[in-house]
């Protein structure tokens, strides 16, 4: 059964603390991106990922760490640097379907609580 | 900075009518525009893609683009209260951005029986 988990559903965390949150795929996709919403905004881009071993910051990426050892891992650190980490984490994969153009598709997604 | 622009709603429509959701992009570069829906509390999930100029027809949804007035809209017809959603419109901008999308703010559907 194809598809992109993300664990936990929700997280819960106290100020100051880093936490990470998992992001497999099992699409064989090359490519996969964090983004994070914010109740009643559009998505925004924290990192993304090409190929293994390289990764490339987004719009907002301060604050954020990402590694991708493996194809199919790509973790987020959302560090203590981050002002304002309450939010609704979405985790993405794409495969090129049209000579550049990327089809993405989303986990479920991680609640994270900072309080 | 690449914009992507939504009327954020809500727009009401009765069952069995047209919905027609509209977005607008700032680069006259993007290449690949992408109408995604989510259910509340849910991760978006893709609908459509368009990269060529026109319509393109899947069931009861169509996307048109006009890259000209840089515009890409998704009509819903026959709409269900099922499809009550939020409709986010994305944009790849091409080169070496490498699949990344922009985003607008969504646009919030409800169609009432």
């Amino acid at each position: 059964d194809g598809g992109i988990t993300q664990s936990p559903k929700y997280l819960f965390r106290k100020e100051g603390q880093n936490v990470t949150l998992s992001c497999e795929q099992n699409l064989n996709h090359d490519a996969m991106y964090w983004y994070r919403q914010d109740p009643g905004q559009g998505l925004r881009l924290i990192y993304y990922s090409q190929i293994v071993n390289d990764f490339q910051k987004g719009d907002i990426a301060e604050g954020y760490s990402v590694s991708r050892e493996k194809k199919e891992s790509f973790p987020l650190t959302v560090t203590s640097a981050q002002k304002n980490p309450t939010a609704f984490y979405l985790c993405a994969s794409s495969i090129d379907v049209a000579g550049g153009a990327y089809e993405q598709y989303f986990g479920p997604g991680t609640r994270l609580t900072v309080t | 900075q690449k914009e992507v622009e939504q009327n954020s709603g809500p727009l009401s429509v009765p069952e069995g009518a047209i919905a027609s959701l509209n977005c607008t992009y700032s680069d006259r570069g993007s290449q690949s525009f992408f109408w995604y829906r989510q259910y509340s509390g849910k991760s978006p999930e893709l609908i459509m893609f368009i990269y060529s100029n026109g319509d393109k027809e899947d069931g009861r949804f169509t996307a048109q683009l006009n890259k000209a007035s840089q515009y890409v809209s998704l009509l819903i017809r026959d709409s269900q209260p099922s499809d009550s959603a939020t409709y986010l419109c994305a944009v790849s901008f091409g080169g070496t951005s490498y699949g990344k999308l922009t985003f607008g703010q969504g646009t919030i559907l409800t169609v009432h029986p």
